[in-house]
């Protein structure tokens, strides 16, 4: 099936540093959307994205979507210890003529704050 | 408000066996989404019902169902429960079915032993 590449993986940081992840994919995309979830919670949504090009910010959160409609990237600025949790990109594949609730997901990325 | 809610919280069953896991929409919120969230993956998207009908499946096996009933509230079946459906299931909400209005519950932690 589709998939979206998510990286890095993991980031262990210093409170204060900025962060940058991203996610990339051979499809092409209508919707980007980053989601934050946190141990025991469901993921709850950052920043959508609807237009290739769009960069869109949610207090230090800054997410942008692609010009090839294939890739987008969130920064997150300053970090603080509540930023920790797991990132997902997720989108919904241009084309598609199904539900508008069929996101696909990437793996995540974990990102720790040390104090 | 409310948020979304599901129940239950966790479940253990065993292979074989039938589960059902119930889902409580965002007071008028029409849409219910269901997705499965295996340890260290992203969620994955089983089924979409707006207005009590499914709109969309993803692809998933027919041991899995679904259905939305006259109050917006949804349920998730799975039948013939293997090792691998061991996983969070995740439970959305919108008040139509647009992406970004897409609320999420806690999701229904199963382990199947």
């Amino acid at each position: 099936g589709q998939q979206l590449n998510q990286s890095p993986q993991s980031m262990f940081i210093q409170e204060g540093e900025d962060v940058s992840m991203n996610c990339t994919s051979s499809s092409i995309f209508n919707t980007w959307l980053w989601y934050k979830q946190e141990p025991g919670e469901g993921p709850v949504l950052l920043i959508a994205l609807y237009k290739a090009g769009e960069l869109t910010s949610n207090g230090r959160l800054t997410a942008q979507f692609g010009i090839t409609r294939k890739d987008s990237f969130l920064n997150i600025s300053a970090s603080i210890p509540s930023d920790v949790g797991i990132y997902f990109c997720a989108g919904q594949l241009a084309g598609y003529g199904g539900s508008q609730g069929n996101l696909i997901f990437g793996k995540g990325t974990k990102l720790s704050v040390k104090p | 408000d409310a948020g979304v809610t599901q129940s239950p919280t966790h479940l253990i069953k065993t292979r074989g066996q039938q589960v059902t896991l119930r889902c409580s929409p965002i007071s008028g919120h029409k849409s219910v989404s269901w997705y499965q969230q295996v340890l260290g993956q992203g969620p994955q998207f089983i089924f979409q019902y707006y207005e009590k009908e499914e709109r969309g499946r993803g692809n998933f096996p027919d041991r899995f169902s679904a259905r939305q009933f006259p109050n917006y509230s949804s349920e998730l079946n799975v039948n013939a429960l293997l090792l691998g459906d061991s996983a969070l299931y995740l439970c959305a909400s919108s008040l139509e079915w647009v992406i970004d209005e897409q609320f999420f519950g806690p999701g229904t932690r199963l382990t199947v032993l």
